[in-house]
């Protein structure tokens, strides 16, 4: 089975700095997807990277990006410039591609906190 | 589009009652996925549904179970609530096809006592 290993609880940043979340995972598998996902107070799980295992080049959508390390299994999501927005708990999901089903498998979460 | 909608937000029910959580996913989206998130264990993956047969089964006791129905809305159900149940049920449906990408809804609050 898959794991997700989020080693830092809680993060700090100052607003317009860049802050680096960390996320390891541990799999047997080649063919995957990771994703970082943002969850605000709201509840809602709101999608903010996806990174496809088979692509070398790491993803970035506007102020997110990540570096994908797979021989290392390692997958950190850099967010730069952080605004007060940013604040949220932050999760970082497996999905095997070796299964017909969807099912994530998250790490235990980073509480983001930006500061004014 | 109308997001996934997750009914209701709130819930208290006493030890030992049943409960139902209802989730309407995306229009044309025909899996759903189910999620226990408490503090404790984190989020856990409970079942997916697709096309009205379950695909995918969590590591949870059979006081939890789902259905889909034709329309792709999904319901859980769990029995005989335990203290131990009181979480985040987290719904999140997605597209068939090759494309992998989900959709979550803003959870069910579900507190036992």
């Amino acid at each position: 089975a898959q794991t997700v290993t989020q080693s830092q609880p809680e993060m700090s940043v100052q607003e317009a700095e860049t802050v680096t979340l960390s996320c390891t995972y541990d799999t047997s598998e080649s063919d995957y997807y990771l994703f970082w996902y943002k969850q605000p107070p709201s509840r809602q799980m709101i999608l903010v990277i996806r990174q496809e295992a088979y692509k070398q080049q790491n993803a970035t959508e506007n102020r997110f990006s990540v570096n994908f390390q797979k021989a290392a299994k390692s997958f950190s999501l850099k967010i730069s410039d952080s605004q007060l927005g940013d604040a949220a708990m932050y999760f970082c999901a497996y999905r095997s591609l070796n299964n017909a089903g969807n099912m994530l498998t998250f790490g235990g979460g980073t509480r983001l906190m930006v500061k004014p | 589009k109308a997001g996934v909608t997750q009914t209701p937000r709130y819930l208290i029910k006493t030890r030992g009652q049943q409960v139902t959580l209802s989730c309407s996913p995306i229009s044309g989206h025909r899996s759903v996925s189910w999620y226990q998130q408490t503090p404790g264990q984190g989020l856990q993956f409970l079942f997916e549904y697709f096309s009205e047969t379950q695909r995918n089964k969590g590591n949870f006791p059979g006081r939890f179970s789902g259905r889909q129905f034709s329309n792709s809305r999904s319901e859980m159900n769990v029995s005989t609530l335990e203290l131990g149940d009181s979480a985040l049920y987290l719904c999140a449906s997605s597209l068939p096809g090759p494309i992998i990408g989900y959709t979550f809804g803003s959870g069910t609050r579900l507190t036992v006592v």
